[in-house]
């Protein structure tokens, strides 16, 4: 059964403060993803990385950048939070042989 | 670039009430589809996928190439399937997905 966890259910921070979101899978799986889930814009992809410090650009970069140091763990950071960050936060880890996404509890941040 | 639709944000029906979630996408080549299932107060799972051509709990979806559509299938609803349910396309030799926006479906007694 694949374990995907979160470091964070939820969080409050304020504008201007350095954020990081953690996200650890036990799948041995190379592919991981982060979104944001938004009401009524569905999941957008911020970032994935398919290995080890390999990082691309998803649909929505912009405001956060993405570490993976560890095969296992893929962090998100907001390097200056902003109120229109306030979003709930998915991770993700895909088996490469079905394409299927495991995803995590979901962080929901709130810069105030 | 490929596009998933989900036409409806909202469905609602009675208990024991076919139900069907639209999804619509655009493609050119051969997709993998999907559908996640996000219940009250849980993470984001896969409900199922085309390729695997199963049922789970109760639930169908046809792949028609000739509509591009991949709808979700429930011919007795029940109560317990009211969640949020997103449709995913990932396009043949890559891994990464396009979700639609979603539809909450809300199942009354």
């Amino acid at each position: 059964d694949v374990k995907v966890t979160q470091s964070s259910r939820y969080l409050v921070k304020r504008t201007g403060e350095k954020v990081f979101l953690e996200c650890v899978q036990d799948m041995d799986h190379e592919n991981m993803f982060w979104y944001r889930q938004d009401p009524g814009l569905g999941l957008r992809l911020i970032y994935f990385s398919y290995d080890v410090k390999m990082k691309e650009k998803g649909d929505i970069p912009e405001g956060y950048s993405v570490s993976r140091e560890k095969k296992e763990r893929f962090s998100l950071i907001l390097e200056s939070a902003s109120t229109n960050q306030t979003s709930m936060y998915l991770c993700a880890s895909v088996d490469g042989s079905t394409d299927t996404q495991y995803f995590g509890p979901g962080t929901r941040l709130t810069v105030l | 670039a490929q596009r998933v639709t989900q036409p409806e944000k909202l469905l609602s029906v009675f208990k024991g009430a076919p139900v069907e979630l639209k999804c619509n996408y655009s493609y050119s080549g051969s997709p993998e589809l999907f559908w996640y299932v996000q219940y009250s107060r849980q993470r984001l799972q896969l409900l199922l996928r085309h390729i695997s051509r199963e049922s789970i709990k109760g639930f169908t979806a046809d792949l028609n190439k000739g509509e591009t559509s991949f709808h979700l299938k429930k011919p007795f609803a029940q109560e317990e399937d009211s969640a949020m349910y997103y449709c995913a396309l990932t396009p043949g030799g890559s891994y990464i997905p396009t979700f639609g926006r979603g539809t909450s479906l809300i199942v009354h007694p």
